[in-house]
């Protein structure tokens, strides 16, 4: 079956990096594009974008431009999320989803806590 | 970009009742859009896409209308583990952007 697994949960300082995983399994890696969506504490699904797991090409949401890299290693059917100059504001759940349109499958989610 | 606003926010129901949550685009998106139920501390679940398509596995209290602006997810009689955030999402075109989510609750 088709699987999302995510990396752990993440405690970074402000100006920091992370790197978010997602493993996926049960399907072929490069037949389904792989999207990221956000959810701040609290907070609604925000969709910040998604990535060509087929060619590599990323798109980005507004608002998730600059700071925020999607990018892929095929070789194990992973994709990665990661996010630079880390602020305080960017303390969210994140989650990986499959498919381009509608998402059938999500990962389990990855918490990161930015603070000092 | 296409705005989605749902609504209510928030509402209350008693066991069996019937509930309506109404989303709207501010442009046509065909039948482009997609419902998903998040329980509180999970992972949002897709319940219909199409607009009114039921995922494999939902069970059929769950129901979608609509076309163009204007979009209704009914959960025809209301159950205690429905209760949860519901949200919708368009897939017309990117961004594929989601509703404010309406949060559902037993009075």
């Amino acid at each position: 079956q088709v699987q999302l697994v995510q990396s752990g949960s993440e405690l970074r300082e402000p100006g920091a990096s992370v790197k978010v995983s997602c493993k996926a399994s049960g399907y072929t890696f490069t037949s389904h594009a792989m999207n990221w969506v956000r959810q701040a504490p609290g907070q609604g699904l925000e969709w910040m974008g998604w990535i060509n797991t087929n060619t590599g090409n990323p798109t980005y949401a507004q608002g998730f431009t600059g700071r925020f890299v999607f990018s892929l290693d095929t070789s194990v059917s992973t994709a990665y999320l990661q996010i630079s100059s880390l602020k305080a504001e960017d303390t969210a759940v994140y989650y990986c989803a499959k498919d381009p349109r509608y998402f059938r499958e999500w990962g389990q989610g990855t918490l990161v806590t930015v603070s000092s | 970009d296409i705005q989605m606003t749902q609504s209510p926010s928030s509402l209350s129901a008693s066991v069996g009742d019937r509930v309506t949550i109404t989303c709207r685009a501010s442009q046509g998106i065909s039948t482009y859009l997609a419902w998903y139920q998040q329980k509180p501390g999970k992972v949002p679940k897709l319940l219909i896409y199409a607009a009114s398509t039921l995922q494999s596995g939902v069970p059929s209290r769950f129901g979608g209308s609509g076309s163009g602006t204007d979009f209704t997810l009914t959960i025809s009689s209301l159950q205690p583990e429905d209760v949860a955030t519901y949200y919708c999402q368009k897939y017309n075109s990117a961004p594929l952007t989601f509703g404010q989510g309406t949060k559902v609750e037993i009075k």
